[in-house]
């Protein structure tokens, strides 16, 4: 049913571990999203992208990065993860003005 | 700030009923658009309305916007048990970026 990928599912690393979060979609939408979300809460956008080598930072603060290489690929980079980045991180595409489809998302646990 | 809010947080209804939720934001839209999250996964698009449009229906779902009001409400009619989760709307504010933003949410749980 999902045209965009995210992986790992789920990822539990230790404090001061670099990583990254994929996602890639095969609907060759433009634009792209990374969203964080706490459990029962709302959704925070935290970086977009309207296409390739274009990349915005969003609402929430984040120390994270996001790159835009190609079109269907939209990698997020934590250099260093702390506890505070425990969270889902949710990945989307969308066209202009349209509905977003979303990844299933990771499950980041910094212990 | 344009985040839509939902109304109520949590509701629980027995299959066959039919379920309620509002959305309410405060500055003009582009269009407003209803998901659906499943416990820990990511969210589907279930609806969008723009902001010139009064009613859109798919299925069993049944959505109205009344921009004087700045509300919106999704309706899901004869519920079942597959429509327990999480629905967020999200507003996309006319005039800017077109990036929704998100409310909290509507738990919805239906009881068999």
């Amino acid at each position: 049913e999902a045209d965009i990928y995210q992986t790992p599912r789920y990822l539990v690393i230790g404090t001061g571990k670099k990583i990254t979060l994929e996602c890639s979609q095969t609907m060759g939408h433009d634009k792209m999203y990374w969203y964080q979300q706490d459990p029962g809460m709302e959704l925070h956008l935290i970086h977009y992208s309207y296409g390739v080598n274009s990349t915005e930072k969003g609402d929430l603060s984040s120390e994270s990065t996001v790159s835009r290489i190609r079109t269907e690929h939209f990698p997020l980079t934590l250099e260093s993860a702390r506890p505070s980045h425990t969270s889902q991180y949710l990945c989307a595409s969308s066209e202009r003005d349209a509905g977003y489809t979303f990844g299933s998302g990771t499950r980041l646990t910094v212990v | 700030s344009q985040q839509g809010e939902e109304d109520p947080q949590a509701l629980s209804i027995q299959e066959g009923e039919n379920a309620t939720m509002n959305c309410s934001y405060k500055t003009s839209i582009n269009n407003l658009q209803w998901y659906r999250q499943n416990s820990g996964r990511g969210l589907v698009h279930l609806i969008l309305i723009r902001s010139n449009e009064r009613e859109k229906h798919s299925g069993r779902l049944r959505v109205t916007l009344d921009t004087s009001k700045k509300s919106s409400s999704l309706l899901i009619t004869a519920s079942r048990a597959a429509d327990t989760a999480s629905y967020f709307c999200a507003t996309a504010a006319s005039g800017g970026s077109y990036i929704p933003t998100f409310g909290r949410g509507t738990s919805l749980i239906v009881h068999p």
